[in-house]
Parts: C-alpha cells; sequence; structure tokens
C-alpha cells in the first residue's frame, strides 16, 4: 500500500517557466511533509518542509502548498532553471515517530 | 564539518558472499536509517534506528542485518539471503522524533552520498 504517491514519473519545463510537482497521500495522521532534490549517484538533499498547520510554505523559488482536504501537496518552482533538473522526492511523517515514508519520485528536466 | 559519511562508493560483491556497507555521522542525531533505491521505486526504507543499541525493521529487512553499538555508526550487513541486492544503498540520520510541526521549515532527515552495491 503506497501511502505517499508520485504519480507523473517525469516532466519536462522549458526555463523560466513554472514546475509543478505533486505529491499524495492517504494517511490523515501524516502532519509533517518534506521535498527532498536527489541527483544521480548522490545522496537526496533537502529543499523545503511544511507541517499540517500551515497550507503554504515559500523559500526562495520554492513554494509548497498543502491541501489537507485533498490531502496533496504540491512543490512549485518558479522560475525553473537548468540546474533544476533532478529527480525529486517526496515524503510524510507523522511528528513524534521516526518512520518517512516517501513517494517513487518525479523526473523533472528543465529545457534550455 | 558535521555531516554523513558512507563507505565505500562503489562496492561489488560475488553472489553468495555477506558484505557490509559503512555509515558513519558526527551530527549528534540520535536516530538512524537505510533506504534502499531501485529505478522506479522511489527510496524503500531497510531498517532504522531510534536510539543507541536498539534497531527496528522497514519495510524490506528481509535479507539484510544492522547494528547500532554507537551513536555515530549504523553498518549495514547484505547477507547472501538478499534476492536482488543490485541497488543503490542510502544512509541517513535525523530528529524525526524532535520533530516540531510548529516550528520553522527545516530538514530533519540528512542523507549520505550513497553506496552503490554491484553483485556479479
Amino acid at each position: 500500500d503506497q501511502q505517499v504517491k508520485q504519480n507523473s514519473p517525469s516532466l519536462s519545463v522549458q526555463e523560466g517557466r513554472i514546475s509543478i510537482l505533486n505529491c499524495d497521500y492517504t494517511n490523515s495522521m501524516f502532519d509533517y511533509f518534506l521535498w527532498y532534490k536527489k541527483y544521480p549517484a548522490e545522496g537526496p538533499t533537502f529543499l523545503i518542509s511544511i507541517s499540517s498547520i500551515k497550507d503554504k510554505n515559500e523559500d526562495g523559488r520554492f513554494t509548497v502548498f498543502l491541501n489537507k482536504s485533498a490531502k496533496h501537496l504540491s512543490l512549485h518552482i518558479v522560475p525553473s532553471q537548468p540546474g533544476d533538473s533532478a529527480v525529486y522526492f517526496c515524503a510524510a511523517i507523522v511528528a513524534g515517530t521516526y518512520k518517512y515514508i516517501f513517494g517513487t519520485g518525479t523526473r523533472l528536466k528543465v529545457l534550455a | 564539518d558535521g555531516g554523513i559519511t558512507q563507505s565505500p562508493k562503489y562496492l561489488f560483491r560475488k553472489e553468495g558472499q555477506n558484505v557490509t556497507l559503512s555509515c558513519e555521522q558526527n551530527l549528534n542525531h540520535d536516530a538512524m536509517y537505510w533506504y534502499r533505491q531501485d529505478p522506479g521505486q522511489g527510496l524503500r526504507l531497510i531498517y532504522y534506528s531510534q536510539i543507541v543499541n536498539d534497531f527496528q525493521k522497514g519495510d524490506i529487512a528481509e535479507g539484510y542485518s544492522v547494528s547500532r553499538e554507537k551513536k555515530e555508526s549504523f553498518p549495514l550487513t547484505v547477507t547472501s539471503a538478499q534476492k536482488n541486492p543490485t541497488a543503490f544503498y542510502l544512509c541517513a540520520s535525523g530528529l524525526a522524533g524532535d520533530l516540531d510541526i510548529s516550528g520553522p521549515s527545516t530538514d530533519t532527515q540528512y542523507f549520505g552520498p550513497g553506496t552503490r552495491l554491484t553483485v556479479l
């Protein structure tokens, strides 16, 4: 049972435009969500997170939106840059526990 | 510098042999994790440890073993019982147990650079 889903395995966007990466979850107990960026043969690096008490969090070009009623979060990257080309994972956790649940990832390609 | 290291970067093993992957952190984190990444499958949790001398199975623990004798170290042994061991292995450490959801956005899990294991 996949509790965190990223239904788009890949996405291509023109440089300068907006990239929108989506993530759906099924467990209503999750109360913290994270986005990671991963290059091939490297470990993931943290991008941005959001807790369930918020519906939006912004950090520079990156904004994460959380819709709890729909159990959906999205990562917006504006403007997209070629260096953003990577695989993006969303992850979720119940606060006070130790087990993160990851989605399967979305490969973003930003075209110059 | 604080961080998390994994060694070696690439590892080759003959079928039927056990192999141990190293993971060390100097971030003073209580929690440590092992994940496996396969194409199209995201990150799957093998084992995690909340504290020294304690660890729990993740979703795909069969054929793997771990130990947590020191806070800084969480080695993973891939045994000959693991039927499909060729993969990219990621170690992480973190603060999940202390997570404050009312606090600012923060990373709660820090990843090492990974080890690519290939079984010949």
